[in-house]
């Protein structure tokens, strides 16, 4: 079965650090996105991406975050500079065309932040 | 006013028994709805996905959803052990510019004890 792959599993960086977390959408979908869990708390959707451009994006996914799309495989989250509270889980998802369509998680790159 | 809510539990049901998650959502738009079972330190795993009022069964889950209360269920029958997680909500709306995110409740931790 199809599903969607995220690396590196887990990330420790220093604050002001530059962080590049990656993810290989399934296949056949056209819709991309990338969520966060703080420990505890609940998963936050960051940016949604279709068709080679943002198509939405929250309060959280300031200007020291970016996406892109590379290749034909690869979704990639960077964060330019990061900070104390970027700690958290970062999922990666992706869903077929239609609107209803069901999204489907990565497994996740847990980024600590020292 | 919380956009997803959910009770944090834990919920703590025998195994065998039946197990009832709640959830009620405040934007009215919201146009398609998910369970997500959550293992500590795992990624989202979908459930059931339900969109229109009434019932939806799928082997021992049963969604239920009330648009007119703002309000899905999740049924677990028969519950194992192996049920023991975090259910999460996740409430869908399309914005008329595109995108799909998925706003998500705190989660409803289930214990089933043997």
């Amino acid at each position: 079965e199809p599903e969607v792959t995220q690396t590196p599993s887990h990330q420790v960086t220093q604050m002001g650090q530059e962080v590049i977390l990656r993810c290989v959408p399934i296949s056949n979908h056209l819709y991309f996105y990338w969520y966060r869990q703080i420990l505890g708390q609940k998963v936050e959707f960051l940016v949604s991406f279709y068709n080679n451009e943002i198509s939405e994006k929250s309060e959280i996914f300031d200007d020291q975050f970016s996406v892109e799309r590379p290749d034909g495989s690869n979704f990639t989250l960077k964060i330019r500079s990061t900070k104390l509270e970027d700690s958290a889980m970062y999922f990666c998802a992706s869903s077929e065309v239609s609107n209803q369509e069901t999204q489907y998680f990565g497994p996740g790159t847990r980024l600590l932040v020292l | 006013q919380k956009e997803v809510e959910q009770n944090s539990g834990p919920l703590s049901v025998p195994e065998g028994a039946i197990a009832s998650l709640n959830c009620t959502y405040s934007d009215r738009g919201s146009q398609s709805f998910f369970w997500y079972r959550q293992y500590s330190g795992k990624s989202p795993e979908l459930i059931m996905s339900i969109y229109s009022n009434g019932d939806k069964e799928d082997g021992r889950f049963t969604a239920q959803l009330n648009k007119a209360s703002q309000y899905v269920s999740l049924l677990i029958r028969d519950s194992q052990p192996s049920d023991s997680a975090t259910y999460l909500c996740a409430v869908h709306r399309s914005p008329a510019g595109g995108g799909n995110k998925l706003t998500f409740g705190t989660g409803t931790q289930l214990k089933v004890e043997l």
